[in-house]
């Protein structure tokens, strides 16, 4: 088991690029969640599926940020027209219930 | 914020001490989750408490849970290097299974020699 497997490891963008960054939870998991973490504001929940279905992004910033789980194997969070504020590491995390939550080791995003 | 007196902390104790971190939440919950995080990687679960439990131990590890004031704990007994990392409390947002974590600031612990 690899646990939660998340790439980049780290992504440098220059500001009003896109960053699509990946996600391969744990097989078997049937949620997957994606938080931010920044020194300042913490570990802040953006969005999570359950068996694939979107379920709650009220964390998602509405015009940039998107979320998707086409299938049970990954999951992508799409940041487009990066901007300096969006900086911070992405982590992506699945769960098989409604106990423990397993994180990847996240992807360190910085916008340029 | 679903967490009230909870903000990053950093505390440095010495090798071999105890230590506590507290944490308090607005919103009412059943099960409180203690994360650690060492640096580069992400939240691992270290101890799970439920309203049934009022403590629970796992190794140096201590968790208590007092839902009349909406308060937990964590405590490390005798504290070594390989305790340094950052401590969290996080809680569902909703009383329904599979609802978002919920996370407090954290604490910074660092233990030295």
């Amino acid at each position: 088991n690899a646990g939660v497997i998340q790439t980049p490891r780290h992504k440098v963008t220059g500001k009003g690029q896109e960053a699509t960054l990946w996600c391969e939870p744990i097989s078997g998991h049937s949620a997957v969640f994606w938080y931010r973490q920044t020194i300042v504001q913490g570990l802040e929940f953006l969005t999570y599926f359950r068996n694939q279905a979107p379920i709650d992004d009220s964390g998602m910033p509405k015009e940039r940020f998107s979320a998707q789980m086409p299938n049970q194997s990954h999951s992508t969070l799409k940041i487009q027209s990066t901007q300096p504020q969006d900086s911070a590491v992405y982590l992506c995390a699945s769960s098989p219930s409604d106990t423990e939550v397993f994180f990847g080791k996240g992807t360190r995003l910085t916008v340029v | 914020s679903q967490w009230g007196e909870e903000n990053l902390q950093a505390l440095s104790i010495q090798e071999g001490e105890d230590v506590t971190m507290n944490c308090s939440y607005k919103t009412y919950t059943t099960v409180v989750h203690w994360y650690r995080q060492d640096s580069g990687r992400g939240p691992a679960l270290i101890i799970l408490i439920r309203s049934n439990e009022r403590e629970k131990r796992s190794g140096r590890l201590r968790a208590t849970l007092d839902t009349s004031s909406q308060s937990s704990s964590l405590s490390i007994t005798a504290a070594q290097c390989e305790d340094t990392a950052v401590y969290f409390c996080a809680t569902r947002a909703a009383s329904s299974s599979f609802s978002k974590l919920v996370f407090g600031q954290g604490t910074s612990l660092s233990v030295v020699p």
